[in-house]
């Protein structure tokens, strides 16, 4: 069974459109985040919940919208999409939030294009 | 969070030891020292973090400078599968990583 799961793997879809990236683990964890990876290969957290509440947003416009519905779930819904979008979007999920961890389960990520 | 600097390339032999160096000149006293590396098209995957003293698990060792200043990530024994970019991270508590350009590592038979 997959860890950390994300559908969908791959998104094509047109600037304007809204679009959603579902993302479920099933280790029991309770905390939850959406990573950014750009196309200069970069990194970056944008949301973490614990417990189905948002424990860190990183200035991320307010199109992006996550919404947890439990702990097992965060899912990443996106109004207008514009180019700059375009991107590969990681779902994580760790044992604890906010204090040292040490370990982030990463899924194999939903590559997003905007046309 | 303190930044660091890794090579960007490094090349090793299969069945050599692979040693990744990182340099974190500016790390504070309670931040942590974490490796993480991603395959080609896949989701990065943790390795090991250490605080410092030197750490081994399965996958790797992890070598902290007793100025906390530089460490570095070995790979025993590197296989065809360990080919991948490290990311070298330094952090509080784990969950705000931000991964920079990272180093790839070519295993070559």
């Amino acid at each position: 069974d997959t860890a950390v799961s994300q559908t969908p793997k791959y998104l094509v879809t047109q600037m304007g459109n809204d679009k959603s990236i579902k993302c479920e683990q099933n280790l029991g964890h309770d905390t939850m985040y959406w990573y950014k990876q750009d196309s200069k290969k970069f990194l970056k957290i944008m949301f973490s919940y614990n417990n189905k509440e948002l424990i860190i947003n990183e200035t991320v416009p307010n199109r992006f919208s996550p919404k947890s519905p439990d702990k097992a779930h965060l899912n990443l819904h996106i109004n207008s999409l514009e180019l700059g979008d375009s991107a590969v979007y990681f779902c994580a999920s760790s044992p604890t939030g906010g204090v040292h961890t040490g370990e982030l389960f990463f899924g194999e990520g939903s590559r997003l294009t905007v046309l | 969070d303190a930044k660091t600097t890794q090579p960007p390339s490094m090349d090793c032999a299969e069945g050599r030891a692979a040693n990744l160096p990182c340099n974190h000149s500016t790390i504070s006293g309670n931040e942590y020292v974490y490796w993480y590396r991603q395959i080609h098209s896949q989701g990065p995957q943790y390795i090991i973090h250490g605080l410092k003293n030197n750490e081994t698990n399965e996958m790797a060792s992890l070598i902290i400078t007793e100025d906390r200043k530089s460490s570095t990530l070995i790979l025993p024994h590197a296989t065809l599968r360990d080919t991948a970019v490290y990311y070298c991270i330094v952090e509080l508590s784990g969950s705000r990583l931000t991964f920079g350009e990272g180093t790839q590592l070519t295993v070559n038979p």
